[in-house]
């Protein structure tokens, strides 16, 4: 089985400061990872993934995020903060070999200040 | 774009009443799958389906069933609806041979008084 914790609910950064959203998994396997960005009243929208590879991924709109296996996470990052990166935001597993099954965080409100 | 509407987009009932909820795609991908969306929660699997006429429970199947009898259908319905089932849900498709990544739709907002 596997989880997924995303640690701060809400984050508020100031416009143009950096952006780091935590995510923490535990799988049993070799996982696949995604961070998806939902703006208000929309559905969800994938960002970027970690297949296998390089572990630094970059995704869109300047995010960006890294695995770390000894660790167990997969933060996101973004330089400089805009005002359009508010939305809430959600890191998701799957094992490699599970047919496609994700398990979701709790997400995390990231609201920037002007 | 991955040409997925849901139907209706919202939806005001009462306890009691029972519901459907449709997911329509337009691409016959193979996987289809139905969230609920609650505050504090992330978004939570009730059902899926991996082909017509296969599908199986996600973690929340409790009061909710599903049907797809067309590979580009699939309807969640909730047989008696309850407050606790007051949600938000999105309705996902995933591409066969792809990473696992999941394609969402517009969601549907459901209130139950």
């Amino acid at each position: 089985a596997q989880s997924v914790t995303q640690l701060g609910s809400h984050v508020s950064v100031s416009e143009g400061a950096l952006v780091l959203l935590r995510c923490n998994y535990s799988s049993s396997v070799p996982p696949y990872l995604f961070w998806y960005v939902q703006y208000p009243n929309q559905g969800l929208q994938l960002l970027l993934k970690y297949t296998t590879g390089a572990t630094l991924v970059k995704g869109i709109n300047g995010f960006e995020a890294e695995f770390k296996k000894s660790e167990t996470s997969f933060h996101l990052t973004k330089p400089s903060a805009h005002m359009s990166d508010a939305a809430e935001y959600f890191c998701a597993v799957t094992p490699n070999n599970a047919g496609n099954m994700l398990t979701f965080g709790g997400g995390t409100r990231l609201m920037v200040k002007p | 774009d991955a040409g997925i509407t849901q139907s209706p987009r919202h939806k005001v009932t009462e306890t009691g009443t029972p519901v459907t909820l449709r997911c329509h795609q337009t691409e016959n991908h193979r996987y289809m799958y139905w969230y609920r969306q609650d505050p504090g929660h992330g978004l939570r699997l009730i059902h899926y389906s991996y082909g017509v006429k296969d599908t199986d429970k996600g973690e929340v199947s409790d009061g909710y069933s599903v049907s797809r009898s067309k590979t580009e259908d699939f309807l969640l319905t909730l047989e008696s609806a309850t407050s606790s089932q007051t949600s938000v849900y999105f309705c996902a498709i995933s591409i066969s041979g792809g990473a696992g990544e999941q394609f969402f739709g517009p969601g549907t907002r459901l209130t139950v008084l």
